[in-house]
């Protein structure tokens, strides 16, 4: 069984659009990340979520809003997309300070 | 602020090979590293890990140990495969902060050629 899924992998949608990405782990972890990899492969975390409670939130857009309706399920919303916002999304998820597990990505292109 | 510096790519080899890829750290407390892999058009994938100074995280024939006197943590392979072609991330947090998220290298590119 996949532990950690994310749908859509790929997404591709116009300026202005309005999407959302879903993310869903099985390990029974507590955190939960998003993070954003863009074309020169860097990655930056975007969000944390500890037991469905935001304790980061790094310097993003207020365009982009997580929601976690519960501990298993971190989705990311992302109003008025921009080009800027091409880039390859990761979720993971993490018991306590230990090693986290990623998602396979969603590959998100803004034409 | 903690951050992790790691060796341009990208890096070509042939295969059986020794690897060695250099990754060093800042950080403020005493922080858990890792190495994780992206092959192409995947996620991430841990590779191995060490929470303290001296430890040796290993796994598929890659190891890598925290030594805290150097703030380094290379990862090396003493035969590298045409199947080890993939972006290899070295990533610290630190457990003091609490679940704090990983603080990434910028990566490495391998490239194993038969």
């Amino acid at each position: 069984d996949t532990a950690v899924s994310q749908t859509p992998k790929y997404l591709v949608t116009q300026m202005g659009n309005d999407k959302s990405i879903k993310c869903e782990q099985n390990l029974g972890h507590d955190t939960m990340y998003w993070y954003k990899q863009d074309s020169k492969k860097f990655l930056k975390i975007m969000f944390s979520y500890n037991n469905k409670e935001l304790i980061i939130n790094e310097t993003v857009p207020n365009r982009f809003s997580p929601k976690s309706p519960d501990k298993a399920h971190l989705n990311l919303h992302i109003n008025s997309l921009e080009l800027g916002d091409s880039a390859v999304y990761f979720c993971a998820s993490s018991q306590g300070q230990w090693a986290q597990y990623f998602g396979p990505g969603t590959r998100l292109t803004v034409l | 602020g903690n951050s992790v510096t790691q060796m341009e790519g990208p890096v070509t080899l042939s295969e059986e090979a020794f690897l060695t890829i250099n990754c060093t750290y800042t950080a403020t407390g005493y922080p858990s590293l890792f190495w994780y892999v992206q092959y192409p058009g995947e996620g991430l994938q841990l590779l191995l890990k060490a929470t303290k100074a001296d430890d040796k995280g290993s796994n598929k024939g890659f190891e890598a140990t925290y030594r805290k006197e150097t703030t380094s943590f290379h990862l090396e392979k003493g035969s590298v495969q045409v199947s080890d072609s993939a972006v290899y991330f070295c990533a610290l947090s630190d457990p003091f902060l609490g679940n704090t998220p990983l603080v990434f290298g910028k990566g490495t590119r391998l490239s194993v050629i038969a």
